[in-house]
């Protein structure tokens, strides 16, 4: 089972709301990942959760804020977003030794900010 | 600067004609490289990872293959549901243990019936 599952599926939300987007993975993997993608783009690498501790930041901006409760689940915290940060968010998993680097998808969330 | 360039855009077939999918990589230190397939809307779909010049995998009508520079995905006898965006990604050994990957814009083929 190569399964990572997300929700929700979309979602839309006010510039002054507050709303989470979670990530589960039952496959063992201990290194978990946040990208988002825009439309006709490539995803981009926003976190790196490695053993459920931030190891990568790409300089994302503090209303975005993830949160890896235990190895199977992670969160992303969403906090006076902007329209611009309307896209596809996409959380992945991998085993996180380093001789077996494959990454595996969830579906996504579609983020509307409006 | 690791970067990663996939050629065409944009590639139109019709069903049954072979073709072949860019992906022109520099990296300092190639620790993998990576092949997704893309529908609209969903998450990208593991198809192969190759780590090594030489190395092939195939995955029915899909043949990935790799060199120190670059790496194609041969589509043989293409079908209509072979239609999505392709995407290609490099893992960097100073990456650390973690997967994170640097994708390329993509391939975006069409397959005519």
């Amino acid at each position: 089972d190569t399964e990572v599952t997300q929700t929700p599926k979309h979602l839309v939300m006010g510039m002054t709301n507050k709303k989470s987007l979670k990530c589960e993975q039952h496959m063992g993997h201990r290194a978990m990942y946040w990208y988002k993608q825009k439309a006709k783009k490539p995803p981009e690498l926003m976190f790196v959760y490695s053993y459920e501790k931030l190891s990568i930041n790409e300089s994302v901006p503090s209303r975005f804020s993830p949160e890896c409760p235990n190895s199977s689940l992670l969160n992303l915290h969403l906090h006076a977003l902007q329209p611009e940060d309307s896209a596809l968010y996409l959380c992945a998993s991998s085993s996180g030794h380093p001789q077996d680097t494959e990454a595996f998808f969830g579906q996504g969330t579609r983020l509307t900010v409006v | 600067e690791d970067q990663v360039t996939q050629s065409p855009e944009a590639l139109r077939l019709q069903e049954g004609e072979s073709s072949s999918l860019n992906c022109s990589y520099t990296v300092s230190g190639l620790r993998g490289l990576f092949w997704y397939r893309q529908d609209p809307g969903k998450g990208p779909e593991f198809l192969f990872t190759l780590y090594s010049a030489g190395e092939e995998k195939e995955k029915e009508r899909l043949k990935a293959t790799l060199t120190k520079k670059e790496s194609f995905l041969h589509i043989t006898a293409p079908k209509p549901e072979d239609s999505a965006t392709y995407l290609c990604a490099v893992q960097s050994n100073y990456g650390g243990s973690q997967g994170n990957l640097i994708f390329g814009k993509g391939t975006k083929l069409s397959v005519k019936p």
